[in-house]
């Protein structure tokens, strides 16, 4: 049982590249996410899919774009990559679709370095 | 707008000593809230989680008091070890809407022997 797997670990790209960024669990969650954490600030919400088939916007979707392609996979698009993009990306999967009381599993993260 | 601070300092005590962690916000109504830890160049990790109508919540060496009226958190390790060593995160979520949580940045713990 892995868990919440991310790939890769590492990835420079320069700007206006883009990459893919894979999220896999195997818990049989419904709920999948994508956060951002830069230093000094909470984990940030990109986008978050509540269940197989739907996506939504979080807080910081601007320049991003997801794709939930079953429900053990996750993906998140960098279409045309920004310095400001330059971040650590956590994906996280939960077992509800609603209310916030449910725990959120973390996988370990992609460290992201756009020059 | 919306706002949850957690200290930026880190805290530091010593081993065998209760740490106490902070989490205030302002502008939320949250129906939950959840304490996770996060090591350096790992995701965060699960450790409890509180609900509006419960005033306290433990866990082996895990204390979380919620109090709606100060708008406020409290975190406590008790008999903290060095291992207890990390990061610590509070997060919201509202009650109704998906499982959606909004992180405070953290407030990074060392515990000394």
């Amino acid at each position: 049982n892995a868990g919440v797997t991310q790939t890769p670990k590492f990835q420079v790209l320069k700007t206006g590249q883009s990459m893919t960024l894979q999220c896999a669990q195997d818990m049989n969650h419904n709920s999948m996410y994508w956060y951002r954490q830069d230093p000094g600030m909470g984990l940030r919400l990109i986008y978050y899919s509540a269940s197989e088939g739907t996506t939504d916007k979080g807080e910081v979707p601007n320049g991003y774009n997801v794709s939930r392609l079953n429900k053990r996979e996750f993906s998140l698009r960098l279409e045309s990559a920004a310095p400001s993009q330059t971040s650590v990306y956590f994906c996280a999967s939960s077992t509800g679709t609603r209310g916030g009381d449910n725990e959120q599993f973390f996988g370990p993260g992609t460290r992201l370095t756009v020059l | 707008s919306q706002k949850i601070e957690q200290n930026s300092e880190a805290l530091n005590i010593q081993e065998g000593k209760t740490a106490t962690l902070t989490c205030n916000y302002t502008n939320y109504s949250p129906a939950y809230l959840q304490w996770y830890r996060q090591d350096p160049g790992r995701g965060p990790v699960f450790l409890l989680l509180i609900r509006e109508n419960e005033k306290e919540k433990r866990k082996e060496r895990l204390k979380v008091t919620f109090d709606t009226t100060l708008k406020q958190s409290l975190f406590h390790i008790t008999a903290s070890q060095p291992a207890d060593s990390a990061t610590y995160l509070c997060a919201l979520a509202t009650s109704g809407g998906y499982n959606k949580l909004i992180f405070g940045a953290g407030t990074r713990l060392a515990v000394h022997p």
